[in-house]
């Protein structure tokens, strides 16, 4: 079983439309929670940040953390075309530098005008 | 803010050949990090410095990859010799103080394809 698991998708929604993105994972040490964005032949951009359990909004995004069930869920309220683009989970054990990150395959979404 | 810089942005090379890209993180940034993203898949760590020394490189198949921090500013990461599982986009990235409390900047990444 791999340590983070990310439905690729693709995910092709609506203009407006509530996104749900998910990733479930096995290692019951990682205790920080990231999601990021990807553009097409970009590197990846730090979108949220969560510690343990819990919720996070920062505009139309909510990142959520359920620890019990190793679950984390980001939710994109009002969804624009321009947040057409991959995003990836990723987590770590450690907030230090000596922690490293383990990424999600990603979600492909796609918002039509 | 400049942003990390990397180069070449797209590399086509044969299985066995050598390539080398370059990193220049954001000024400042004792911590650099070179990650392999294969197409369809999240970023794999590949190594970790933390100014001139290495935190991490446990996932660097060092039979044939090679990475180095000259002064603990710029970076440079060598395939020798090359395979085809290779292909794959090679990001490099940077921050201030490590993993949390600082944001991870990525660079736009250096494409391999091997032939």
């Amino acid at each position: 079983q791999k340590e983070v698991e990310q439905d690729p998708g693709p995910l092709s929604v609506p203009e407006g439309a509530i996104v749900s993105l998910n990733c479930t994972y096995s290692n019951s040490a990682f205790q920080y929670f990231m999601w990021y964005r990807q553009y097409s032949r970009k590197g990846p951009e730090l979108l949220m940040y969560t510690y343990s359990s819990g919720n996070k909004e920062d505009g139309r995004f909510t990142a959520q953390v359920d620890k019990s069930s190793k679950y984390i869920s980001l939710f994109i309220r009002d969804s624009q075309p321009s947040d057409s683009a991959t995003y990836l989970c990723a987590m770590s054990a450690g907030g230090g530098s000596n922690y490293k990150l383990t990424f999600g395959k990603g979600t492909l979404l796609t918002v039509n005008p | 803010e400049a942003g990390v810089a990397q180069s070449p942005r797209y590399k086509i090379i044969e299985k066995r050949q050598s390539v080398a890209f370059w990193c220049n993180p954001i000024s400042g940034h004792a911590t650099l990090y070179w990650y392999q993203q294969i197409l369809g898949q999240g970023p794999k760590l590949l190594i970790q410095f933390q100014n001139n020394g290495v935190v991490d490189d446990s996932q660097l198949p060092k039979d044939r990859f090679s990475a180095e921090r000259l002064k603990g500013v710029d970076s440079t990461l060598k395939i020798q010799p090359a395979k085809l599982e290779d292909s794959a986009v090679y990001l490099c990235a940077s921050s201030s103080r490590g993993l949390i409390g600082n944001t991870i900047y990525f660079g736009e990444g250096s494409w391999l394809t091997v032939v």
